[in-house]
This record gives C-alpha cells, sequence and structure tokens, in this order.
C-alpha cells in the first residue's frame, strides 16, 4: 500500500525566516508525482508545487522549494522568507498511477510576527 | 482565471437523508474527483472518474455513495441515506489531463445530525 508520513503536526517560525516541513511516502511505482497543498483556514485547498518523481531537478516556485531525494523516498518543502499569509496547514500528497491523491495527515505552519 | 466551484457551501441534513454535492469542474477538463476530509483528520480519496464512468473508487465509495455528470458540467456526488460519520468537508477537484495538477475546489461541508 502506499503511504504519505508526515511527522510534525506543527511547525513555527518567526516571520522572514525559513522553515522546513517534512513529508516521506511510500510506494513501489517508479513513476508517480509529488505534490505540496495549502490549506487555509477558508479549506480552500491550494497546490503550492509539483515534482515530477522522474526529474532529479527540485521544483522550485518563488519562495517555495522542494528537496526531493528519491532514494530516501522524501520529499520536504523549504518555505524562504517565510511570511503571515503562508500560516495554513500544509499536505504533501503522492498521485499514482491511477491518478488519485494519498495524502499525509498535514503539518500546520504557525508565523510569528 | 477558471476556477473549480462547489455548492452548497454547507449542508446540514438528518441521519437517513439522502443529500447530493454539486461540483461545476474547470470547462476542459477531463478527470473528476471527490475527496473527503472528516475535521482534523487527513483527506481520503473516495472516486474517481474518467470518460463518464468511474474509474477508481476507495473502500469508503460503498453502495450508498454514487457519482454522476448529468449534463456534461456538473459533477455530482449522492450520499443515498447519510450517517453521522458521513459529516465532512467534500472537495471536487478535476484536471485536464493526465500529467497535471489536481484543481479543487473551495469544498461543502456536510454536517450530519
Amino acid at each position: 500500500a502506499q503511504t504519505v508520513t508526515q511527522s510534525q503536526p506543527e511547525m513555527s517560525v518567526q516571520e522572514a525566516e525559513t522553515v522546513t516541513l517534512s513529508c516521506t511516502y511510500d510506494t513501489s511505482e517508479s513513476d508517480y508525482y509529488l505534490f505540496w497543498y495549502k490549506q487555509p483556514p477558508s479549506r480552500q485547498m491550494i497546490l503550492v508545487i509539483r515534482q515530477e518523481a522522474y526529474k532529479q531537478q527540485n521544483a522550485t516556485e518563488n519562495r517555495f522549494s522542494v528537496n526531493f531525494q528519491k532514494a530516501a523516498k522524501s520529499f520536504s518543502l523549504k518555505i524562504s522568507d517565510s511570511q503571515l499569509g503562508d500560516a495554513a496547514m500544509y499536505f504533501c500528497a503522492l498521485e499514482d498511477s491511477n491518478y488519485q491523491l494519498i495524502w499525509g495527515a498535514g503539518t500546520k505552519l504557525i508565523i510569528k510576527p | 482565471e477558471p476556477e473549480v466551484t462547489q455548492t452548497p457551501s454547507h449542508q446540514v441534513t438528518q441521519m437517513g437523508q439522502e443529500v447530493i454535492l454539486r461540483c461545476v469542474p474547470i470547462s476542459n477538463h477531463l478527470y473528476f474527483y471527490w475527496y473527503r476530509q472528516i475535521l482534523g483528520q487527513k483527506v481520503e480519496f473516495l472516486v474517481s472518474f474518467y470518460n463518464n464512468e468511474i474509474s477508481e473508487k476507495s473502500e469508503i465509495f460503498d453502495d450508498q455513495f454514487s457519482v454522476e455528470r448529468p449534463d456534461g458540467s456538473n459533477f455530482t456526488l449522492k450520499i443515498r441515506s447519510t450517517k453521522l460519520e458521513d459529516s465532512a468537508m467534500y472537495f471536487c477537484a478535476s484536471k485536464p489531463s493526465s500529467s497535471y495538477e489536481q484543481y479543487f475546489g473551495p469544498g461543502t461541508r456536510l454536517t450530519v445530525t
């Protein structure tokens, strides 16, 4: 069975600092996609960043970047220059060959002003 | 920018009643999904729909659940006889092709009393 594990229920960071959210996963597939989604208090699920497993280069989107370690099955999210608007639940998700998303339990990110 | 919409935003129903949750995916998208998130828990896949039929469904998606795409624009989730444990946020998602990320609607909060 495929699983996604987020071991940090909650993280806090000072505004303007950098924070890293951890995610590990397990799959027997060689081709898959990994995602980080953000869920603010409005509950809308917003895509932060995606990574194709066949690409060795780590994805980046402005202040957001990932550290993708395929052999270790690790997919961490780094947020640089944290802003108050980054406060949310962050979910790591794996899309398998059936195109369904398997989700981690989420990490609540708190930004301290 | 096109977006997935869902109605209603909040539905309250009595146990045993039927509910229909509605979603309007983005117009050129071909893959459709329903997920649910019980309060405080991880997001769970329910069902995926492609080419006018269910492509995958989870163990949660039992005979009480059904999906339809009645008119080429709406995508509905019906729960035939609701139970207390069906109380959750239900998210609809869609994507244009297999290699894209899923775009999520804002969710419908279902409360079963």
